[in-house]
């Protein structure tokens, strides 16, 4: 079936520097992919829609100059996190509809030092 | 807005024990219905769904029927067992265009204990 990895899978950095996440389609192209970004045990709160060949759309509330999104290709998006600070500590977690159904990667634990 | 409010966890049950999570929603529309399961350590994964009123989701002994009179969508098994242990999410999706947004709850802790 559909697969959407995502890459790395944890990353540790330290306070002021940028980390890119990648999220990637397998075996299928998505011209829209969705960001979420979930905290210790609370729920996934939806951060960006991902367009391939154009500009995100952002969330309320959701710096766009903080969380840069790039969908280059039908096969790829990237999340950067700009400057990142320890409250960006997050597990990071990207979707793509094939078929109408959504299928999440795995997640990406990124923690800031 | 869309919302989707779930019963607080952690849920705390003995093996074979039957096993509800209440979930309803609050939504313009025609929404559909999923729960997803997040197992320690992995992504998200769809347990069920439900695309319709009076629809049945239904796998791996999980049972939700789409309640538009109630506005639930509670999630059921008759006997958990450990492997159940997860947290559970209720979710919603408004199609909008070719793709769709996802609303969630906040999630259940459900652990199964021997």
């Amino acid at each position: 079936g559909a697969v959407v990895s995502q890459h790395p899978s944890w990353v540790i950095c330290k306070s002021g520097t940028s980390v890119k996440i990648e999220c990637r389609s397998l075996d299928f192209q998505a011209t829209t992919m969705f960001w979420y970004r979930q905290f210790p045990k609370q729920s996934l709160m939806l951060m960006a829609t991902s367009n391939e060949g154009s500009k995100a759309t952002y969330e309320q509330g959701v710096e766009k100059d903080k969380f840069l999104i790039n969908h280059a290709s039908l096969t790829l998006s990237t999340l950067t996190v700009t400057s990142a600070h320890p409250e960006d500590s997050s597990f990071y977690i990207c979707s793509a509809i094939p078929q109408r159904e959504v299928i999440f990667g795995p997640g990406t634990r990124l923690t800031v030092l | 807005g869309n919302s989707v409010t779930q019963m607080e966890g952690p849920v705390t049950l003995s093996e074979e024990a039957f096993l509800t999570i209440n979930c309803t929603y609050t939504a313009t529309g025609y929404p559909s219905l999923f729960w997803y399961v997040q197992y320690p350590g992995e992504g998200l994964q769809l347990l069920l769904k439900a695309t319709k009123a009076d629809d049945k989701g239904s796998n791996k002994g999980f049972e939700a029927t789409y309640r538009k009179e109630t506005t639930s969508f509670h999630l059921e098994k008759g006997s958990v067992q450990v492997s159940d242990s997860a947290v559970y999410f209720c979710a919603l999706s408004d199609y909008t265009g070719t793709a769709s947004k996802l609303t969630f709850g906040t999630g259940t802790r459900l652990q199964v204990t021997l």
